[in-house]
């Protein structure tokens, strides 16, 4: 079974651009959360998507957005790019929202902000 | 709010030697707890977690981690490393429908 893909993997992207990040989840996983992974925060919560439908929102700016589609495949949208957007993003899918079910991890899509 | 403290930052340890990689947590409510580990440019792989029952958890890999209510700890063992254990771990916590995470220890296994 095919796992979590996030295209593209490498971004550069240049201040106050937007950038769009694309996940597919597992095949039949209805939830997706998204991650952003940097040196100096760590590991934060963006968001997550059950049945299309944003569930829950970590703390950040308006300027971070999601969408699910009927597939369950899952955009970001950043806006306004800044220095510190620059991070890897980490989507995640699992069969229910509840964490109970394991989340699945994709590689990640490495967003460079110059 | 949750919070998860991750005591060491990195770890070396020779390999074939046991190794211990402590967790701390924070949190109001009951929380679920979980291990995960990264590999360089690799997404995070989930080595165990602990919803309820026995307090000692094992996982994959060879590793296992002990739930402790009182002293709020989830730290994670293994009693013999193998250089492919070379990487980044990760303790998260939750309750809901997010994780919180660890700054995360980097664990060395030396020849």
């Amino acid at each position: 079974k095919a796992g979590v893909t996030q295209t593209p993997r490498y971004l550069i992207k240049t201040r106050g651009q937007q950038v769009t990040l694309s996940c597919s989840p597992i095949s039949g996983h209805r939830s997706v959360s998204w991650y952003q992974q940097t040196p100096g925060q760590g590991l934060q919560f963006l968001f997550e998507y059950f049945s299309e439908t944003q569930r829950n929102k970590g703390n950040f700016p308006g300027r971070f957005s999601g969408r699910q589609f009927s597939n369950s495949r899952s955009e970001m949208n950043v806006s306004t790019l800044e220095l510190g957007d620059s991070a890897l993003y980490l989507c995640a899918s699992s069969l229910g929202a509840d964490l109970r079910y394991e989340q699945y991890f994709g590689p990640g899509t490495r967003l460079t902000v110059t | 709010a949750q919070s998860v403290t991750q005591l060491d930052s990195q770890v070396p340890v020779f390999e074939e030697a046991p190794v211990e990689l402590r967790c701390n947590y924070s949190s109001s409510v009951s929380v679920y707890l979980f291990w995960y580990v990264q590999y360089p440019n690799q997404g995070l792989q989930l080595l165990l977690k602990y919803l309820s029952g026995s307090t000692l958890v094992k996982g994959i890999n060879g590793f296992e981690a002990e739930f402790n209510k009182s002293q709020t700890s989830f730290h994670l063992r293994k009693p013999s490393v193998h250089i492919s254990d070379t990487a980044e771990y990760f303790c998260a916590c939750g309750s809901a429908r997010q994780l919180t995470f660890g700054s995360g220890t980097q664990l060395t296994v030396l020849p």
